[in-house]
């Protein structure tokens, strides 16, 4: 059984371009969520998606979206690149949005940006 | 809004020591909490969740409402423990908040 696959792993980019990053959740898993960790921190919530809708939305500027697709993967943008958006970028799925089920976590896209 | 507290960066202890990774929280409801893993160049990984009440790996947490903590804790550790640990919270708008992490060393 696939865990939670990310794709691409290392990504470096050039500050005010555009990034798009992807994950797909475990089989049978409904929920993805989007996180940051910045080296040296903890991860921070960017977003989650349940059944192709947003439920929930972290301390992220406009410049961050994401999206689900009908089989669940997700993607998550970020447009006009600053060098501070450098960080490990994490998906996790989960089998629904609410409390009781924990979270897997993808081994995450190294985002670099020069 | 909801924080998580990990108050030491780094924890040194030796083989077969005792140890215990603080987590302190505030959140005015009843928090769901977790305790994550990452062992070197690898996933962050569940470790522990309080509503399960079960021991992993030899590590147990109980979370402590009165005090808002839920520290993790191993009698005796062994040099494969060795990793990043983080403390987090899920509060009723589903999204975790983790702690700034701990470094556990655990030397032979």
């Amino acid at each position: 059984d696939a865990g939670v696959t990310q794709s691409p792993t290392h990504l470096i980019k050039t500050r005010g371009q555009q990034v798009t990053l992807r994950c797909s959740p475990i089989s049978g898993h409904k929920s993805v969520s989007w996180y940051q960790q910045v080296l040296g921190q903890g991860p921070q919530f960017i977003f989650q998606y349940y059944e192709k809708e947003e439920r929930g939305r972290g301390n992220f500027p406009d410049r961050f979206s994401a999206r689900q697709f009908p089989n669940y993967s997700s993607e998550l943008n970020v447009n006009a690149l600053l060098l501070g958006d450098s960080a490990l970028y994490l998906c996790a799925s989960s089998r629904t949005a609410g409390q009781g089920y924990g979270y897997t976590f993808g081994s995450g896209t190294r985002l670099t940006v020069v | 809004a909801q924080r998580v507290t990990q108050p030491e960066k780094l924890l040194s202890v030796f083989k077969g020591a005792p140890v215990e990774l603080k987590c302190n929280y505030s959140y005015s409801g009843s928090p769901e909490l977790f305790w994550y893993v990452q062992y070197s160049r690898q996933r962050l990984q569940l470790l522990l969740r309080h509503i399960s009440r079960e021991s992993i790996k030899g590590f147990t947490a109980d979370l402590n409402k009165g005090e808002t903590s839920f520290h993790l804790k191993k009698p005796f550790a062994q040099e494969e423990d060795s990793a990043m640990y983080y403390c987090a919270l899920r509060a009723a708008g589903n999204m975790l908040t983790f702690g700034g992490g701990t470094r556990l060393m655990v030397k032979p």
